[in-house]
Parts: C-alpha cells; sequence; structure tokens
C-alpha cells in the first residue's frame, strides 16, 4: 500500500525556516518524481514544488521561489521542503503527492495527509 | 499562463441527484493533463479522474469526466452521502501545476 506521510510542520514567525519531511513507502521510491502542494485555510490548492525521480531536476512556484528548496534522499524514501523567509502568506496545509509515472497523463496518484505550517508572530 | 474557473462555486443538491461540475480554460489545453480531485472536509485530496475522462483505481461508475478543448465537466450521476465535498481540476502545462479554485457540493 502506498503511504506518504508528512512531518515537520508548526508554528513559526514570520522570517523563520522550517523543514518539512515526507516518509514514503509502498513503492519504488526512486522511480517516481514528487511534489508539494499547499492549501491555505478555507482556500484552494496551490502547486509548490516539484523534484524528478533522480532529484537532478527541481520546479518551483513564483510565489516560493528562492524561498523553498525541495530535495530527497532515495536511500532513506524521503522528500523534503526546506523553507526559509517565510511568511504569512504561506500559512497553508503542505501535502506530499506522488506523479503518476506516465508522463503522457500526469497527475498526482497519491497524497499525504498533510502537515499543517502556521506562520505568525 | 492557463487558468482554470470552476462553476458553479457551490453546488447544492440533495442525495440520488446528478450534479454537473465545469472546469473552463482560459485556453485550449490537452485532455490527456486535465485531473479533477476529490476533498472531504479535514482529509486531503484524492484522484477521481486523470486524462479528462478516466477513472482512477476504486472510483465509483457514478463519477464521469468528459470535455476537451476548454470545456471539461465532471458528472455525479447520482449523489451519495459520501459524494458531499469539494471538486478540483487541476491541469499540467508549462507552468506546471495548476488548480482551479474548486467547487463544493453540499447537501441541500
Amino acid at each position: 500500500e502506498v503511504q506518504l506521510l508528512e512531518s515537520g510542520g508548526g508554528l513559526v514567525q514570520p522570517g523563520g525556516s522550517l523543514r518539512l519531511s515526507c516518509a514514503a513507502s509502498g513503492f519504488t521510491f526512486n522511480n517516481y518524481a514528487l511534489t508539494w502542494v499547499r492549501q491555505a485555510p478555507g482556500k484552494g490548492l496551490e502547486w509548490v514544488s516539484s523534484i524528478s525521480a533522480s532529484g537532478g531536476t527541481t520546479y518551483y512556484a513564483s510565489s516560493v521561489k528562492g524561498r523553498f528548496t525541495i530535495s530527497r534522499d532515495n536511500p532513506k524514501n524521503t522528500l523534503y521542503l526546506q523553507m526559509n523567509g517565510l511568511r504569512a502568506e504561506d500559512t497553508a496545509v503542505y501535502y506530499c503527492t506522488r506523479i503518476h509515472s506516465n508522463p503522457s497523463l500526469p497527475h498526482f496518484d497519491y497524497w499525504g495527509q498533510g502537515t499543517l505550517v502556521p506562520v505568525s508572530s | 499562463e492557463i487558468v482554470l474557473t470552476q462553476s458553479p462555486g457551490t453546488l447544492s443538491l440533495s442525495p440520488g441527484e446528478r450534479a454537473t461540475l465545469s472546469c473552463r480554460a482560459s485556453q485550449i489545453i490537452s485532455s490527456s493533463y486535465l485531473a479533477w480531485y476529490q476533498q472531504k472536509p479535514g482529509q486531503a485530496p484524492r484522484l477521481l479522474i486523470f486524462g479528462a475522462s478516466s477513472r482512477a483505481t476504486g472510483v465509483p461508475d457514478t463519477f464521469s469526466g468528459s470535455g476537451s478543448g476548454t470545456d471539461f465537466t465532471l458528472t455525479i450521476s447520482r449523489l451519495e452521502p459520501e459524494d458531499f465535498a469539494v471538486y478540483h481540476c487541476q491541469y499540467f502545462g508549462t507552468t506546471l501545476w495548476t488548480f482551479g479554485q474548486g467547487t463544493k457540493v453540499e447537501i441541500k
């Protein structure tokens, strides 16, 4: 059974940093690209960042580029999101998702349960 | 940049009724890159439809997706109590992943 389990969320002050982790199991981790998606309270879904299966290629939404860094440790089956320079507008539940392996039919086939990151003084 | 607009914002229906949700793209998009997700309160989204019309594993056949070009539709043929939720459409394009703002299907 595919499982994605996020951790590392919690209250952080504006300007602060936080690192989120996503522990994966139930599939061959290094065969899949992965993504972070966030959802502000009462709002819709927003794509944040993606990373290729090897970790060699990364992508970022313009709203987080230069502040957030996505990475992965394939031997440890873990995805990370390092968040620096946090702002109030970064307050959201952050979800780890798996990108379906067929590049002709891109979509997120599995999601973690999410971790909440409130940014407030 | 492609924008996805979902309508209506809220759909109030009774169990057993048919629900028709719209997702309109600001430009013509490939149907292969259009997906739908269901999200219940306090839960993570769940994949329903990919490639505009293919149901994900375990999704009941009361859910169907259709459309092409700029207009896409998610239809729930007969609403069950567990189908009342928020539905999001998503597109993969040159600016990577884009979501619509969501449609809430609530009990009338």
